[in-house]
């Protein structure tokens, strides 16, 4: 079983739908990060959380919401959701030491018609 | 502010050959720089990292990178490039004393039989 896993793979909606992304982890990590990847720009930080009663917002956070359920759940959401949204977005853990690398999920698949 | 610079967006090889895959960094203090792997369709696979001491650091599948502080660079390098290679290449950089990645915008690696 994959250590971060992302649902749904892939989701198509339509303009102004509520949507969310979930993330669970079995690696016991305390650090939970969402990102967005777009081609040509890299990743990019939406929402970051250090334990489940932290949490921070990233480079581009309008738009989005999160919500840190349990150390092993971490969920995104997009309120009303806007075609520009339309990217692959990946749940990411790491532990505590600001030395070691993060760990990626299958990442999810959005597109927003 | 930290940033990552991957000058080329291609790189094309054939295999058997070395392959080079470029990075530059900016950041306030002394880095921490990570190369991570992207398959189609899966999630960042971290590949290597220096944290501090030797400027040559090797890591999964035959990569190495060489640590340059005066260029600020941490290029990725192979002596031997195999087809199964061909893939989206990340750097990314953190400072010591955070716990933001900062992201290169990617390279495409592209190993010719």
């Amino acid at each position: 079983d994959a250590d971060v896993t992302q649902t749904p793979r892939n989701r198509i909606t339509k303009t102004g739908k509520r949507i969310m992304l979930e993330c669970s982890q079995t690696k016991g990590h305390d650090r939970m990060y969402w990102y967005r990847q777009d081609p040509g720009l890299g990743l990019r930080l939406i929402y970051y959380s250090f334990d489940v009663k932290d949490i921070n917002k990233g480079e581009i956070s309008d738009g989005y919401s999160v919500s840190r359920q349990a150390q092993a759940k971490f969920s995104l959401s997009l309120e009303s959701a806007i075609p520009n949204q339309t990217a692959l977005y990946f749940c990411a853990t790491s532990d505590l030491t600001s030395n070691q690398p993060q760990h990626f999920g299958d990442g999810t698949r959005l597109s927003i018609l | 502010a930290q940033s990552v610079a991957q000058p080329e967006d291609q790189v094309n090889v054939a295999e058997g050959n070395p392959l080079t895959v470029k990075c530059t960094y900016s950041v306030s203090g002394n880095p921490y720089l990570f190369w991570y792997v992207q398959y189609p369709n899966r999630g960042l696979q971290f590949l290597l990292k220096y944290i501090t001491g030797d400027n040559l650091v090797k890591g999964s599948y035959g990569f190495e990178a060489e640590f340059n502080k005066s260029q600020t660079s941490f290029h990725l390098k192979k002596p031997s490039a195999l087809v199964s290679d061909s893939a989206l290449y990340f750097c990314a950089v953190r400072d010591t004393g955070g716990f933001k990645t900062i992201f290169g915008a990617g390279t495409r690696l592209f190993v010719k039989a």
